[in-house]
C-alpha cells in the first residue's frame, strides 16, 4: 500500500510569487491534515478535510492560503502572494474514517520564499 | 489550549545503550491520545508508538517504550538497545479524544546515535 505522498519535495520562489502543493493521501483515507513546521518551532496545524470538506481551517494563517481536495482524494494548498514567513516544510497527513487515531505523514515539502 | 513540551533540544547515546527522551503536556481533557513520531534524515514522519490516556499500562512496541504518568502529565519514550538507524528527529504529540482532531506537537528532539 503506497503511503501518503507530496509533491514537490522542495521549492524556491521568489517573494510575490504563488506555490501550489499537493498530498495525496493514502488510498481510502478520509481525513486529510495539513501541518506546517517553520525552522526552529513547533509543528503546525493548517487545516483538516473530511473527504472533501473543510472539517476545520483554524490553523490557516491568513487569507493567502487556500486549500482544496476537491472529490475527496487528493488535496492541494496554494500560497498566494507567497511571503518570506512562509518559508518551512509543509507536511500532509492522512487517517482512515474510523479507527483516526493515527495520522500517517507525507515526506513533506520544503518551502523557500526569497 | 493544549500544549506539549520537549524540553531536550538535542540528545546522543552510544550504540546498544538506552536512551530516555522527555515529553510533557498540558491538558484539562480526561480523553485523548499521546504519540511519538520519528522524522529520520530522509525526512519521511513515522509513527513510533501510541498511547491511549484511558489505557494504565504503558505502550510497548519492540525496543521502544513509554513511560505514561497522566497525574504528573508526562510521557517519556525509552529506547533500549539503541541503533545508529534510531538517529533522527523524535516528535511528542497530543491529540484530543479519539481522533478527527489535530495533533499538537512538541518542537522535538533531535537524537544522535554514537557508533
Amino acid at each position: 500500500e503506497a503511503g501518503v505522498t507530496q509533491f514537490p519535495s522542495h521549492s524556491v520562489i521568489e517573494k510575490g510569487q504563488t506555490v501550489t502543493l499537493r498530498c495525496d493521501p493514502i488510498s481510502g483515507h478520509d481525513n486529510l491534515y495539513w501541518y506546517r513546521r517553520v525552522m526552529g518551532k513547533e509543528i503546525k496545524f493548517l487545516l483538516h478535510f473530511v473527504k472533501e470538506s473543510k472539517q476545520d481551517e483554524s490553523g490557516m494563517p491568513n487569507n493567502r492560503f487556500l486549500a482544496e481536495r476537491t472529490g475527496g482524494t487528493y488535496s492541494t494548498l496554494k500560497v498566494q502572494p507567497a511571503e518570506l514567513e512562509d518559508s518551512g516544510v509543509y507536511f500532509c497527513a492522512s487517517s482512515q474514517r474510523f479507527n483516526t487515531e493515527t495520522q500517517y505523514f507525507g515526506p513533506g515539502t520544503r518551502l523557500l520564499v526569497l | 489550549a493544549q500544549t506539549v513540551t520537549q524540553s531536550q533540544p538535542e540528545m546522543s547515546v552510544q550504540e546498544a545503550e538506552t536512551v530516555t527522551l522527555s515529553c510533557t503536556y498540558d491538558t484539562s481533557e480526561s480523553d485523548y491520545y499521546l504519540f511519538w513520531y520519528k522524522q529520520p534524515p530522509s525526512r519521511q514522519m513515522i509513527l513510533v508508538i501510541r498511547q491511549e490516556a484511558y489505557k494504565q499500562q504503558n505502550a510497548t512496541e519492540n525496543r521502544f517504550s513509554v513511560n505514561f504518568q497522566k497525574a504528573a502529565k508526562s510521557f517519556s519514550l525509552k529506547i533500549s538497545d539503541s541503533q545508529l538507524g534510531d538517529a533522527a528527529m523524535y516528535f511528542c504529540a497530543y491529540s484530543w479524544n479519539s481522533g478527527n482532531t489535530p495533533l499538537v506537537f512538541g518542537k522535538g528532539t533531535r537524537l544522535s546515535v554514537i557508533a
